[in-house]
């Protein structure tokens, strides 16, 4: 049962280029999208999010775009740095949930001084 | 800036033995969570909490789990009597009250190993 896929397990990324994370689903029940960032011996950091309503939402370096005929999202990072190196989870909420996050099983970005 | 606090950062215990795992979620947060990372796996959902009561949980969250607001900061987990499988890292979560679309803040995690 994955009705949140990453399918890259892994990236690298020279430093001060573009970092796309990829993010695939199946529920078209899902509303709500997040991106959360994860550090070894920590929990995920919320990074951004982006409602259904939407197909893009921006942050600072970080911009996630959502494409809901294809049912995909994914996470920009503009320009990469070393310090966001780290394990990157997609995850999504069914309408009408306060709570019941659905996560992907992460792509870990390696981003290379 | 605020975040969930969880303790222990690890706990071992003896299989069949009781084990309660403590957070202190965000203090204006109304609505608390725990999920649940076994080694190699995805981040799974276990249980949902608002105005104390269950307001969602998965099919893991069976009969020897329980949950607990017993004041007005802590919220707690229980496994009443573990097993080798209960072993994963255990992450609570909070999010705002009022707005549908609140991101979910989370501890840093307890590792709970079973031997």
């Amino acid at each position: 049962d994955q009705q949140v896929k990453q399918n890259s397990p892994s990236l690298s990324v020279q430093e001060g280029r573009i970092s796309i994370l990829n993010c695939d689903y199946t529920n078209s029940m899902f509303d709500y999208f997040l991106w959360y960032k994860k550090y070894p011996a920590e929990g995920p950091t919320f990074l951004i999010s982006i409602s259904s309503i939407k197909d893009k939402n921006e942050d600072g370096r970080f911009t996630v775009f959502l494409n809901k005929s294809a049912k995909h999202l994914s996470l920009h990072i503009v320009p990469s740095q070393p310090g966001d190196s780290a394990v990157y989870f997609c995850a999504a909420s069914v309408g009408g949930s306060q709570g019941n996050l659905i996560f992907g099983k992460g792509t870990k970005l390696s981003v290379k001084p | 800036e605020p975040e969930v606090t969880q303790t222990p950062s690890h706990q071992v215990t003896q299989m069949g033995q009781e084990v309660i795992l403590r957070c202190v979620p965000i203090s204006n947060h109304l609505y608390f969570y725990w999920y649940r990372q076994i080694l190699g796996q995805k981040v799974e959902f276990l249980v949902s909490f608002y105005n104390n009561e269950i307001s969602e949980k998965s099919e893991i969250f069976d009969d020897q789990f329980s949950v607990e607001r017993p004041d007005g900061s802590n919220f707690t987990l229980k496994i009443r009597s573990t097993k080798l499988e209960d072993s994963a890292m255990y992450f609570c979560a909070s999010s705002e009250y009022g707005y549908r679309n609140q991101p979910q803040h989370f501890g840093d995690g307890t590792r709970l190993s079973i031997l």
